[in-house]
């Protein structure tokens, strides 16, 4: 069975930073594309990034590029999301996803505000 | 990039009752869409990928249609569980978008 746990969310000062980590289990890690999804309270899905498997690159949504930085550690079937210079615009639920979001984690929640 | 519509944005229906949702991309996507059905509270589930395949454990009173830049979401007929927000996906470019969601609210 498929498992996608995310962790990291906190409180946080505009400004400020924080890592959010994926871990995945039931399937085999090095194989599938890992993604980014978030929501932001009461509002709908947003699609934030990607980690393609080996080789293959990374993507992101215009809203965070230049200032999110997903990687992946396929050793410890991991995904990661380093948010740095966060937003007020910035809060909401993060989910990991599995490929293009067929599977989904219960998602973490990021709170960005002074 | 992509940008991605939905029509309605919000209905109110019956059980019993056909749905049709519409979600239309900026430019032709080819088959490259996804639906996804999210209750409150819970997590978004896909529903369908490649525009019509449907996702194994779906029921099949739900299907899509379209190619290029139209695309449609059929409820044959509507069920007390499916009474939720849906949203389109375009997997064709990068990077990916969502509709905006179209939300099926009970009459």
């Amino acid at each position: 069975e498929v498992q996608l746990l995310e962790s990291g969310g906190d409180l946080v000062q505009p400004g400020g930073s924080l890592r959010l980590s994926c871990a995945a289990s039931g399937f085999t890690f090095g194989n599938y594309d890992m993604t980014w999804v978030r929501q932001a309270p009461g509002k709908g899905l947003e699609w934030v990034s990607i980690a393609k498997t080996s080789g293959g690159g990374t993507y992101y949504a215009d809203s965070v590029k230049g200032r999110f930085t997903i990687s992946r550690d396929n050793s410890k079937n991991t995904v990661y999301l380093q948010m740095n210079y966060l937003r007020a615009e910035d809060t909401a639920v993060y989910y990991c996803t599995l490929g293009d979001s067929l599977n989904w984690g219960q998602g973490t929640l990021v709170t960005v505000s002074s | 990039d992509i940008q991605m519509t939905q029509s309605p944005s919000a209905m109110s229906a019956s059980v019993g009752d056909r749905v049709t949702i519409t979600c239309r991309a900026s430019q032709d996507i080819s088959n490259s869409l996804a639906w996804f059905q999210q209750k409150p509270g819970t997590v978004p589930k896909r529903l369908i990928y490649a525009a019509s395949s449907l996702q194994s454990g779906v029921p099949s009173r739900f299907s899509g249609s379209g190619s290029g830049t139209e695309f449609t979401l059929t409820i044959s007929s509507l069920q007390p569980e499916d009474f939720a927000t849906y949203y389109c996906l375009q997997h064709k470019n990068y990077p990916r978008t969502f509709g905006p969601g179209t939300k099926v609210d009970i009459k």
